[in-house]
């Protein structure tokens, strides 16, 4: 199984400030089969990223993600309130098993 | 617009069998795209317990593969989660959503499942 590590646990930003999100895999991903969601309390994830860095339908071009291998990273430009939530990173390509990182915190400083 | 809603029992006895159905509509499942469930313990992180193609083919989360057994009734729009044996260690909010091999692009709101005496 891959095991995916997210870090930092928990981030502490302003709004309009950067955030950098990191997910490191126990072995090499294809970039085809990274994926980030963002969740908020009470709801379903909401696809954010696939294929590492193309944005699903609707998710403002402030979101961007990039990484190969066992490094990924989900980076937002400028913080807008409705971002502060939970984030948390797939892989969907292994035959064995898809798994989720811990998430990431993220939440307003 | 797709759309999913879980439906089933929220609670359920110690060993005894999990239920769960997943209602698709705005798309049609014999179109396509795997269908999945997938869990979430009381601030855990997201488990994938298996996905179904359209065809019925399955796969499963290997920790859990001796329990579970999805299925597909294309005839009906839906599809549907059992868990066999279950204990507190089930306790989660179920949530069934379109992907399998690909990403998980369409949710359900989630169902909570307690399992308890």
């Amino acid at each position: 199984e891959i095991v995916l590590t997210q870090s930092p646990g928990t981030l502490s930003l302003s709004p309009g400030e950067r955030a950098t999100l990191s997910c490191r895999a126990s072995q090499s991903v294809w970039s085809t089969d990274l994926a980030w969601y963002q969740q908020k309390p009470g709801q379903a994830p909401r696809l954010l990223m696939f294929a590492a860095s193309s944005r699903a339908t609707g998710i403002p071009d402030r979101f961007s993600g990039s990484g190969s291998g066992t490094d990924f990273t989900l980076t937002i430009s400028r913080l807008e309130p409705e971002d502060f939530a939970v984030y948390y990173c797939q892989q969907y390509g292994s035959a064995l098993s898809i798994t989720f990182g811990q998430g990431t915190r993220l939440e307003i400083k | 617009q797709v759309q999913l809603q879980e439906s089933g029992p929220g609670l359920v006895k110690p060993s005894e069998t999990l239920s769960l159905t997943c209602s698709v509509s705005g798309y049609s499942i014999s179109s396509g795209y795997y269908w999945g469930w997938i869990r979430q313990p009381p601030g855990k992180r997201l488990e994938w317990i298996g996905s179904v193609f359209h065809s019925g083919s399955t796969y499963y989360n290997p920790s859990l593969r001796s329990r579970v057994t999805i299925s597909v009734d294309t005839s009906k729009n839906q599809f549907s989660l059992r868990l066999s044996s279950v204990t507190a260690a089930d306790t989660a909010l179920y949530f069934c959503a379109r992907g399998g091999r690909g990403p998980h692009d369409y949710w359900g709101q989630g169902s909570l499942v307690t399992v308890s005496s």
